[in-house]
């Protein structure tokens, strides 16, 4: 079956540090990728994704590439801030065959904490 | 910008209860979905739902659980008698035709 496996955390960085969370995944067809991000006593909120090989999703300064060569779909971002502490998630869903109705597949999250 | 909304935030509820969560996705979506996380755990799907009846269920979703969409509007979790280890947060979601889920705020369910 399918499966997303996050980098250990939590992780920690001081403001305007570089930010990497790795993420790969396994998947039986060709999924579409996602990170997700979790502030505080709210909810999933969608921060990019991309659909297929390739493929660059960004948002907020946010980026990830879609390498299938590696499976993998590691989040990055060049300046990290305060506001930027939360759970990352990526995830993965397929939707191929016509047997998944794109059910979403995480991995088991990344807490990020940036200090000051 | 339109959202999903979910009812209770917070259920707490004793071992052996009924609970409903409500969930009123986005008006023109057509999936719909329950997730959940217990604490300090991953994200895990128990179900999708689409035209009216269950399209995939995990093996989470066993015969306590049940999904409704009653009124066109409403999707609704039951848990017919909860167990301890149901206590989690429960997310709903949904999507209508391109790929990402749009999710709610959660409930957190509580069983004593």
């Amino acid at each position: 079956g399918n499966s997303v496996t996050q980098m250990e955390g939590p992780v920690t960085l001081s403001e305007e540090a570089f930010l990497t969370i790795n993420c790969t995944y396994t998947a039986t067809g060709y999924p579409s990728l996602f990170w997700y991000v979790q502030y505080p006593g709210e909810g999933l909120q969608l921060l990019l994704k991309a659909t297929k090989a390739d493929d660059k999703g960004s948002n907020k300064g946010f980026e990830a590439t879609y390498r299938k060569e590696t499976t993998s779909f590691h989040l990055e971002k060049g300046s990290v801030q305060v506001s930027d502490s939360a759970v990352y998630f990526c995830a993965l869903s397929e939707m191929s065959g016509g047997t998944s109705y794109g059910k979403l597949t995480f991995g088991q999250g990344t807490i990020l904490t940036v200090h000051p | 910008e339109p959202e999903v909304t979910q009812t209770p935030s917070h259920q707490v509820t004793q071992m052996g209860q009924e609970v409903i969560l409500r969930c009123v996705p986005i008006s023109n979506h057509l999936y719909f979905y329950w997730y959940r996380q217990i604490l300090g755990q991953k994200v895990e799907f128990l179900v999708s739902f689409y035209n009216n009846e269950i399209s995939e269920k995990s093996e989470i979703f066993d015969d306590q659980f049940s999904v409704e969409r009653p009124d066109g509007s409403n999707f609704t979790l039951k848990i017919r008698s909860t167990k301890l280890e149901d206590s989690a947060m429960y997310f709903c979601a949904s999507r209508r035709t391109v790929v990402e889920q749009y999710f709610g705020p959660g409930t957190r369910l509580t069983v004593t």
